[in-house]
């Protein structure tokens, strides 16, 4: 069981827009910020996503994150086929002093 | 570019100790950055191992803790997995990355574990 709770998978059709929901506490999310990644699989995990909000270089403007009290959200824009993957929330963990990832999503374009 | 590379038995016995290597190149691992083990075992996500500063400092997931050593060699510019009592629970997709707290910029391609009774 994943300290950061994600949907176990979310879907939509290319063009619209999809977000992906990511819930902590106090410890986590709460006082830190939210890392988010891309997942494909047989490949690296993608930093997508760090300090909540802020994009890599080279990561398309479709995606962005948000954080709100103990919770997170990545949001995808414009969806394309090539966004399938699995994603994964992470933060650090005050109380654990370490970092905590989410269970994952998997990102169905339909 | 930082490039990091995954090395170490594919295949390990269980009550063993798992070994696993991270090379660094394109990068002196003693200029800074925290270096970190990430695991996914099959069907599951991804598990935080823990992290290790070029001092020294180190960081364990509380779970693991009893069992993990990460160390690093900066004469060699690498660092190593240490996983000691291996269960078949250990069988994983190990990668090795280089970052921050959370915040990992580049990740090893991973490499397969697998733990045999």
């Amino acid at each position: 069981q994943s300290v950061l709770t994600q949907p176990p998978s979310v879907s939509g059709t290319p063009g619209p827009r999809v977000t992906i929901s990511c819930s902590g506490s106090s410890s986590n999310i709460g006082i830190n910020s939210v890392i988010w990644y891309q997942h494909l699989p047989g490949t690296a995990p993608k930093l997508l996503i760090y300090a909540s909000s802020q994009r890599p270089s080279g990561v398309p403007d479709r995606f962005s994150g948000s954080k709100s009290g103990t919770s997170a959200s990545l949001a995808i824009s414009g969806l394309q086929s090539e966004d399938e993957a699995d994603y994964y929330c992470a933060a650090w963990d005050d109380s654990l002093n370490g970092v905590v990832f989410g269970g994952g999503t998997k990102l169905t374009v339909l | 570019q930082v490039q990091l590379q995954e090395s170490g038995p594919g295949l390990v016995k269980s009550s063993e100790t798992l070994s696993l290597t991270c090379a660094v190149s394109g990068y002196s691992i003693s200029s800074g950055y925290y270096w970190g083990w990430i695991r996914q075992p099959p069907g599951k996500g991804l598990e935080w191992i823990g992290n290790i500063y070029y001092s020294g400092i180190t960081y364990y997931n509380p779970s693991l803790k009893s069992r993990v050593t990460i160390s690093v060699d900066t004469s060699k510019n690498q660092f190593s997995l240490k996983l000691r009592s291996v269960t078949a629970a250990d069988t994983a997709v190990y990668y090795c990355a280089r970052g921050h707290g959370p915040k990992f910029d580049d990740w090893g391609q991973g490499t397969v574990v697998t733990v045999s009774s």
